[in-house]
């Protein structure tokens, strides 16, 4: 079966320390990878993607992923983290199963940057 | 603004009432979805719609009922909904599975 995980529930990093939010998949075909972000009562808004290319894929607000095929993983990165960075984070992946093409969410992880 | 308007942005309704929540997006994009985000749950995939046609139907309950007139516009209509149904409802449409899915910002629904 096509899942995609998020292992934490909360990510909690000071200001300036580095983040990474964790996302593991498995799928049946190529995985074509996303990652939103999601701000209180909005909806999800586009960060990054990876379909196929260099391993280290570059997005908006200066996140990066690291797409590792040998561990199935898709981590979400930021170098310095920013209060305004707090909020809602999901990873996501096609769903080969599906012939509209829909995407498998995350539970989602809630990072929390500290001043 | 992400192109996809979800409206309206609140609605407060009662367990016998009958109302609409109306997704619009004229982004050209072929699919549309609707989707149920409670607090503390995962994402919760209610219908899908490509090209008008009804795809997926994830189980939900009949006093859910969708409507896409055309590949513009998703409705979803609410009849006898429970306390529980107390949700944001997201739609999100997308046009290629290589650029993943544009979502509205929501409608906050509350049922008392």
């Amino acid at each position: 079966a096509q899942s995609v995980a998020q292992p934490e529930d909360q990510v909690n990093v000071a200001e300036g320390n580095p983040l990474t939010v964790k996302c593991t998949y498995s799928v049946s075909g190529n995985p074509y990878l996303f990652w939103y972000v999601q701000y209180p009562n909005r909806g999800l808004q586009f960060l990054l993607k990876y379909i196929t290319g260099d391993n280290l894929v570059k997005g908006s607000y200066g996140f990066e992923a690291e797409f590792n095929k040998s561990q199935t993983s898709f981590h979400l990165k930021k170098p310095s983290a920013l209060v305004s960075d707090s909020a809602l984070y999901f990873c996501a992946v096609r769903d080969w199963e599906n012939q509209g093409g829909k995407l498998i969410f995350g539970q989602g992880t809630e990072l929390s940057v500290k001043p | 603004e992400t192109g996809v308007t979800q409206t309206p942005r609140h609605l407060v309704m009662g367990m016998t009432n009958k109302k609409s929540l109306k997704c619009e997006q004229h982004l050209g994009h072929n699919a549309m979805y609707w989707y149920k985000q409670s607090a503390k749950k995962p994402l919760e995939l209610m219908f899908v719609y490509n090209f008008k046609e009804q795809t997926e139907n994830n189980s939900v309950p009949s006093r859910f009922s969708p409507e896409c007139p055309n590949s513009s516009h998703l409705f979803l209509h609410l009849h006898t909904l429970q306390p529980e149904d107390s949700a944001l409802y997201l739609c999100a449409s997308s046009q290629d599975w290589t650029v993943g899915y544009t979502f509205g910002s929501g409608t906050r629904l509350t049922v008392v």
